[in-house]
């Protein structure tokens, strides 16, 4: 079946610095991807949806110059971090729709620790 | 605006319980209801859905029934196991979004032990 795969699985970064966390559809054609962010205890927030070939699009409140996006390919979205603070610190993950745009695939998810 | 809301954990449980995670849904139309779970340090994967009213949509064990007269859509198991501890999320997609929008709810903690 369709697989997303997300890397890294954890980081650990220095407040200021940026981090780069990649998205890949291993056997299809991601044209939308969603990215997420899931705090402890809670639910998961959409934080943007990124379509191949066009900008992000943000929810409100998230900070677009904060939390870029990049879908360049069909097959690869990036999320970068940047100037990251340790409120920053969070499970971030991938979602796509399938071959089908029917179905969802996740992510494995990344843990990211601001220190 | 559509939303979903489930019980609250963390659910504890001895192994071979029998299991339920309340989840009600408020949503236009006839969304698709979804269960997801997230086993520790992991992303979600898809556990069951149901597309329209009555389904029972059901894998490993687990079941959940589109009940639209209640808006709801539980999820139960007969006999739970250790395997099974995890976090388990009741989602929707909004009516004509399939595999688009989908709306979690905050996810209930279920804890087995042997």
């Amino acid at each position: 079946g369709a697989v997303v795969s997300q890397h890294p699985s954890r980081v650990i970064c220095k407040s200021g610095t940026s981090v780069k966390i990649e998205c890949r559809s291993l056997d299809f054609q991601a044209t939308t991807m969603f990215w997420y962010r899931q705090f402890p205890k809670q639910s998961l927030m959409l934080m943007a949806t990124s379509n191949e070939g066009s900008k992000a699009t943000y929810e409100q409140g998230v900070e677009k110059d904060k939390f870029l996006i990049n879908h360049a390919s069909l097959t690869l979205s990036t999320l970068t971090v940047t100037s990251a603070h340790p409120e920053d610190s969070s499970f971030y993950i991938c979602r796509s729709t399938g071959p089908m745009n029917t179905e969802a695939f996740f992510g494995q998810g990344t843990r990211l620790t601001v220190v | 605006g559509d939303s979903v809301t489930q019980m609250e954990g963390p659910v504890t449980l001895s192994e071979e319980a029998f299991l339920t995670i309340n989840c009600t849904y408020t949503a236009t139309g006839y969304p698709s209801l979804f269960w997801y779970v997230q086993y520790p340090g992991e992303g979600l994967q898809l556990l069951l859905k149901a597309t329209k009213a009555d389904d029972k949509g059901s894998n490993k064990g687990f079941e959940a029934t589109y009940r639209k007269e209640t808006t709801s859509f539980h999820l139960e198991k007969g006999s739970v196991q250790v395997s099974d501890s995890a976090v388990y999320f009741c989602a929707l997609s909004p009516a004509n979004q399939a595999g688009t929008a989908l709306i979690f709810g905050k996810g209930t903690t279920l804890s087995v032990s042997s």
